[in-house]
């Protein structure tokens, strides 16, 4: 399950399970949101994004999900794999003058245990 | 085609050094963008420059922190007299010279230590 401790929230799947890693943002003006993953030691890597005249986007194993109702995005991974385990980091993008400038959230490490 | 350079990897530096980080973006990318990571946190923005134009420092602290991006050559993040706090992870991402700047491409880091 889901635990958030005193630093980085932290999830730990069974290899297999679905994966469900949740984002609450807090611009009410952010236009696009993207999820990134970052392995130990690497850059981040993006994922998926979605704009916010969407509700849900998919992609291959993975789905995102934006309620922009309570400010919240998710990511779901189908069928989680080991080489899934990484860091994933919501971000989002503010329309206007500086729409280039990625506002990152605070991340959840995913551990998936084979 | 090479994705986002970064170096070096790892720089070492003691209290009152300068460090030199490089950044060369992906092959057609014209925009460069800085972020620093703390341990166990999101990255935050610091700088966003165009070739020879800083566009936005919001993010770079005041003082003794400065980026280029020379029409030649690499972007350049330069801190000078490093402190502990500067301690981090500098990530350097590429966008391409479109209007649809929103995929950055983020290169490897480089992990600051000041000792």
């Amino acid at each position: 399950g889901e635990s958030v401790g005193l630093h980085l929230p932290t999830l730990s799947v069974q290899e297999g399970d679905n994966s469900i890693i949740n984002c609450a943002y807090s611009n009410s003006a952010s236009d696009y949101f993207i999820w990134y993953k970052q392995e130990s030691g690497k850059g981040p890597q993006f994922i998926i994004d979605i704009r916010s005249n969407m509700d849900k986007r998919q992609g291959q194993r993975v789905t995102v999900l934006l309620n922009k109702t309570v400010k919240h995005l998710s990511l779901q991974i189908a069928a989680t794999q080991p080489g899934d385990s990484a860091v994933y980091f919501c971000a989002e993008i503010r329309s206007g003058g500086s729409n280039y400038k990625l506002t990152f959230g605070k991340g959840t490490l995913l551990t998936v245990n084979p | 085609n090479a994705g986002v350079m970064q170096n070096p990897r790892h720089l070492v530096r003691r209290r009152g050094q300068e460090a030199r980080l490089r950044c060369s973006p992906m092959k057609g990318h014209s925009h460069v963008y800085w972020y620093r990571q703390l341990p166990e946190e999101g990255l935050k923005f610091m700088v966003y420059l165009q070739k020879e134009n800083i566009i936005d420092e919001s993010g770079m602290p005041k003082e003794r922190f400065s980026a280029e991006f020379p029409k030649e050559g690499p972007s350049i993040l330069r801190i000078q007299q490093v402190v502990r706090g500067d301690s981090a992870a500098y990530f350097c991402a590429s966008s391409p010279e479109k209007d649809t700047s929103y995929e950055q491409y983020f290169g490897p880091g480089t992990r600051l230590t000041v000792t």
